[in-house]
């Protein structure tokens, strides 16, 4: 039962467009989504998260959208790089556990 | 700091035999989470350690288990391998075992089985 989904495996973009990277939960007990980036050979590392009392969160170049009524989030990065290009998994908790469902991640490769 | 260290970073096992892997976290945290990455599966979640007791468990069966030392350290076994087993194991590491913790990741620990 993947209650995490990822259901783009890649996505490819020009550097300097905007990279929409979406996720999907089904289990609504989640309540703290986090976006991890990986780079081949590496472990993931963090990017950037939002509480489900928010529905956006800024970092500079990335922004996390959370539609909790449609069970959706996603990751915008504005303007791609090159060195964005990674595998960027979604992941979610629950407020009375502390382990991370992770989605099966996507692919992104930004042309130059 | 020194990051989150996994060894060792490469193994080949033969179908049958059992593996023992390793994993240090960061110094001060005390939360110790194992993940399998397969192509197509993303990290599935194994378990959770904190100060010694396993606290979260994943759907993995018995011949998957671990531990944890009293300095932190945390190691995994897996026994009677079978060629699915074939995978990326990942331990991360946090410094509580609440949520909203940020999890630092080593960098895994690549596991073929033949």
């Amino acid at each position: 039962d993947q209650q995490v989904k990822q259901n783009s495996p890649s996505l490819s973009v020009q550097e300097g467009r905007i990279s929409i990277l979406n996720c999907d939960y089904t289990n609504s007990m989640f309540d703290y989504f986090l976006w991890y980036k990986k780079y081949p050979a590496e472990g993931p590392t963090f990017l950037i998260s939002i509480s489900s009392i928010k529905d956006k969160n800024e970092d500079g170049r990335f922004t996390v959208f959370l539609n909790k009524s449609a069970k959706h989030l996603s990751l915008h990065i504005v303007p791609s790089q090159p060195g964005d290009s990674a595998v960027y998994f979604c992941a979610a908790e629950k407020t009375s556990g502390s382990r991370l469902t992770f989605g099966e991640g996507t692919q992104l490769t930004v042309n130059p | 700091k020194a990051g989150v260290t996994q060894t060792p970073r490469y193994l080949i096992k033969t179908r049958g035999q059992q593996v023992t892997l390793s994993c240090s976290p960061i110094s001060g945290h005390r939360s110790v989470s194992w993940y399998q990455q397969t192509p197509g599966q993303g990290l599935q979640f194994l378990f959770e350690y904190f100060s010694e007791t396993q606290r979260n468990k994943g759907n993995f069966p018995g011949r998957f288990s671990g531990r944890q030392f009293s300095n932190s350290r945390s190691e995994m076994n897996v026994s009677t391998l079978e060629l699915g087993d074939s995978a990326l194991y990942l331990c991360a590491s946090s410094l509580t075992e609440g949520v909203n913790t940020e999890a630092f990741f080593g960098q895994g620990t690549r596991l073929t089985v033949v």
